[in-house]
């Protein structure tokens, strides 16, 4: 199916950890970006790339580092986890255009 | 700086009534997208409906539809016929269309509404 597709949906960490954040998408779409959800406080991105090759921070992007080799995958590396890195992890991406598709986000809990 | 203000925390509505989600946002673009997404309680985010700030007509998309008054930089939605599936999470969203570096693409979040539809 064509869309947004996340891994893993679930994730524990022990502080001090690193691990990578799946993102991929099949819709050809140039824009892609991570957000993280927390209680009360909506989503914040975090970084984006608007292409292959080209990557930047967003707003809370400490801690966090991305790379855009190839049009449909957008990995989020967490160097080394901190409990404050515990959320809900979204990709989304978006065409020409003002459509954004989210995926089903990533639960992340770091001990 | 860009930012949206859900005042409501939860809301309660009977089944096949209509219901209107508040939303205030302030920015100093003149060219900006305002969004809706609806986020069930398995967590996904769905895109519901979209306003553009030139557009002249209010958004509608089925049973939802965006009561977008400029001036008072308002874009409350509106579900009417509520259904029991239409419980979870709303959220509103901006994005300044001409935005650039850290804030390009970014879309701003507002920190949403709880919808709980009653039978």
């Amino acid at each position: 199916n064509a869309g947004v597709t996340q891994t893993p949906k679930f994730q524990v960490l022990k502080t001090g950890q690193s691990m990578t954040l799946q993102c991929a998408q099949d819709m050809n779409h140039e824009y892609m970006s991570w957000y993280r959800q927390d209680p009360g406080m909506g989503l914040r991105l975090i970084h984006y790339s608007v292409g292959a090759g080209i990557t930047d921070q967003g707003e809370v992007p400490n801690g966090y580092n991305v790379s855009r080799s190839t049009t449909e995958d957008f990995p989020l590396r967490l160097l080394s986890a901190a409990p404050s890195q515990t959320s809900v992890y979204f990709c989304a991406s978006r065409a020409r255009g003002y459509g954004y598709t989210f995926g089903s986000g990533t639960r992340l809990t770091v001990v | 700086a860009q930012k949206i203000t859900q005042t409501q925390p939860g809301m309660f509505v009977q089944e096949k009534e209509a219901v209107t989600l508040d939303c205030t946002y302030d920015t100093s673009d003149p060219s900006y997208g305002l969004f809706w997404y609806k986020q069930p309680s398995s967590g996904e985010m769905i895109f519901l409906i979209y306003q553009g700030s030139y557009d002249q007509q209010n958004a509608t998309e089925g049973r939802y539809s965006l009561n977008f008054q400029k001036a008072r930089k308002s874009a409350n939605l509106v579900i009417s016929a509520s259904q029991l599936g239409d419980s979870a999470m709303y959220f509103c969203a901006m994005r300044d269309l001409n935005a650039g570096g850290t804030s390009y693409g970014k879309l701003t979040f507002g920190q949403g509404t709880i919808l709980t539809v009653h039978p």
